[in-house]
């Protein structure tokens, strides 16, 4: 069973600070890393992706990805208010193959 | 250019009864998913389809089936529901499953399905 482990949280961070969201997976062979947020009640949307080893910014996104360790982060910077949610890891393996996803991690932006 | 349409979204029913969940994209995506997410749970994959007429389970099916007849549909249909169903479900949509941006999921508004 390839699983993919978040922190349930709450995460809490107070406005203006740099939040952190872990994911390890268990399947070595995955290939394609994705970080959704869903707000509560609302179906899940997009953030970034991230294939390669390395860090990948977007605004005040950036994923970090690394392989040998397997495990994915995603850093929220001047976290926000509105940035309070449920963030979803997303993993894929080769091929064809449908996304796993973790539970997520709840964040709590404090103002 | 509506997306991912999901209907009913909310829907009450009975032990034992059955019904269908809709879903349709107009954005001609070649692979469609269902999947439910229980509170305080991630996604979990219950059918997906990699075109029309081709489906295959994912890691919860049982009490489900699909169907893909065009691109734009994929209903899920639940026989005999049972409290365990009680869930609340996505359709979603992307246009491959490869290692590329055109894999990106595109979901619907969610089902929230109860039964008592």
């Amino acid at each position: 069973q390839k699983e993919v482990e978040q922190n349930s949280g709450p995460l809490s961070v107070p406005e203006g600070a740099i939040a952190s969201l872990n994911c390890t997976y268990s399947d070595r062979g995955s290939q394609s890393f994705f970080w959704y947020r869903q707000y509560s009640g609302k179906s899940p949307e997009l953030i970034m992706f991230i294939y390669s080893n390395g860090d990948k910014e977007d605004g005040r996104f950036t994923a970090q990805l690394n392989k040998a360790s397997q495990y994915v982060s995603l850093l929220i910077r001047d976290s926000q208010p509105s940035d309070s949610a449920t963030y979803l890891c997303a993993v894929r393996n080769s091929g064809n193959t449908p996304l796993v996803f973790g539970k997520g991690t709840r964040l709590s932006v404090i103002a | 250019n509506a997306g991912v349409t999901q209907t009913p979204k909310f829907r009450i029913l009975k032990i034992g009864q059955s019904m269908t969940l809709q879903c349709t994209q107009d954005m001609n995506h070649n692979y469609m998913y269902w999947y439910r997410q229980d509170p305080g749970m991630g996604l979990k994959l219950i059918y997906y389809s990699v075109g029309a007429g081709i489906t295959d389970k994912g890691e919860v099916p049982n009490g489900y089936n699909v169907s893909r007849s065009t691109t734009e549909d994929f209903p899920l249909r639940l026989e005999l529901a049972a409290p365990s169903q009680t869930s609340v479900y996505f359709c979603a949509s992307s246009r491959t499953g490869g290692n590329s941006g055109a894999n990106v999921l595109t979901f619907g508004a969610g089902s929230r399905l109860t039964v008592l």
